[in-house]
Parts: structure tokens; C-alpha cells; sequence
């Protein structure tokens, strides 16, 4: 089984300040999803990442992919309270052409404080 | 589009009784997922469908669990006998496309007393 790490575990801020979370791992991705969780929902796909390098916004969050395809980070700009959740990183560590080993992390849970 | 629908939302049952978990996918979905979430942490896959085949039940405790996906569209995940240990929240997810982006339900948060 593939170890995906995320960090950190528990993050909590004030309305209007950035943060950053992070995913980690030994091994590299061929692709890698960021996921948003509120309770008693199910995970919300953000974003997918498949290129070393690559960048991506959406509205206030930006995300990253590491060069070498085994890192990833998330950024949040002026964080508000409706970005409060659970932030999954998915990993799929499959070689492409139809494998598929998608390993979940354990998440950063966020809140922020108005 | 509608999304992935489960039910129940709840269930509370005491420890030996059989439990069932129904999801129906998100139409044209081939491929279906049940997952194991406890509190605070990230999804654990317990079995991949592709169409009516399951291609990954590495995960799934076969000795008490089971499932099954008929004509490859609504899938039933079954507990018997639950354990105290059972209680999380299964979610159910489907994808379709190259990267196997997830759409989940709500999930069915049970509780084994």
C-alpha cells in the first residue's frame, strides 16, 4: 500500500489570512486530486493534476504539483469561513494505460474563524 | 445531473444484526466505488466495480462483508454480522473518464451499539 501524507493534520485561522497544505510522498503520482469535505457530505472533487510543474487556480485556492510528480501543495488566499472543511489529497499510483491505485490521505481538517 | 444517491443516510443497529448499504451511481458511470470512512480520517476503498466486475476487493473483510452490483448500475454493500468496530461512515463514488475523478454520495453514517 502506497503512503500518502498530509500536513498539516489540523489547521486554524482567522478570516482573511493564507495557508498552505501539503501532500506527500515516497513514490510518484500519475495524477493527483484535491477533494473538499463538510461534515456529513460526502468529498467534492477541486481539482486534478496529472503534469510535474504544473499550477492551477480556482478562484482563491491555487494548486501546485511538485516537479518530480510526488508532492503537491494547496494554497488558499484570504481564507473565509465557507473554505472550513476536510481537504483530501488523492493519489493515483498507477503507471497510466488503464491502472488505477487512487490512495486517499488522511486530510487537513480547516477552520476558519470569522 | 443528479449525483450519487445512498441510502440510508443513518443506521443504528446492534452488534450481530446484518446491515445493507444501496447506492446508485451517476448514469453512464461504469465504474463504482464503496468506501470506508472513520472519523477524521480520508477514504479507504473496500471494493472497485467496473461495470458489474470486481476488479478490487483486496480491501474488503470478505468473511462479513460482501456486496454486489447487478446489470452494473445500483450496487448493495452488505455487513453480517456487524462488529462494534463497523461503525463509520461508507460512502459510495463513481467515475468515469482517464483520471478517475470521484463523485460521492453522502454516505451512510452507521453505528454498531
Amino acid at each position: 500500500t502506497q503512503l500518502l501524507e498530509q500536513s498539516p493534520q489540523f489547521l486554524s485561522i482567522q478570516e482573511g489570512e493564507n495557508l498552505t497544505v501539503y501532500c506527500n510522498s515516497s513514490s510518484v503520482f500519475s495524477s493527483l486530486q484535491w477533494y473538499r469535505q463538510e461534515p456529513g457530505e460526502g468529498p467534492v472533487l477541486l481539482v486534478t493534476v496529472v503534469t510535474g510543474g504544473e499550477v492551477k487556480k480556482l478562484k482563491r485556492l491555487t494548486f501546485q504539483f511538485g516537479d518530480a510528480r510526488k508532492d503537491s501543495s494547496l494554497h488558499i488566499t484570504a481564507a473565509q469561513p465557507g473554505d472550513t472543511g476536510l481537504y483530501l489529497c488523492a493519489g493515483d499510483f498507477g503507471s497510466g494505460a488503464g491502472s488505477y491505485q487512487l490512495t486517499f490521505g488522511k486530510g487537513t481538517k480547516l477552520s476558519v474563524i470569522p | 445531473e443528479a449525483g450519487v444517491v445512498q441510502s440510508p443516510r443513518y443506521k443504528i443497529i446492534e452488534k450481530k444484526q446484518p446491515v445493507a448499504f444501496w447506492c446508485n451511481p451517476i448514469s453512464g458511470h461504469n465504474t463504482l466505488y464503496w468506501y470506508l470512512q472513520n472519523l477524521g480520517q480520508g477514504p479507504e476503498l473496500l471494493i472497485r466495480y467496473e461495470n458489474e466486475e470486481a476488479v478490487d476487493d483486496s480491501q474488503l473483510p470478505k468473511d462479513r462483508f460482501s456486496a454486489e452490483r447487478l446489470k452494473g448500475v445500483d450496487s448493495t454493500l452488505k455487513i453480517q454480522p456487524a462488529e462494534l468496530g463497523d461503525s463509520a461512515v461508507y460512502l459510495c463514488a463513481s467515475s468515469f473518464g482517464r483520471f478517475n475523478e470521484q463523485y460521492f454520495g453522502p454516505g451512510t453514517r452507521l453505528t454498531v451499539t
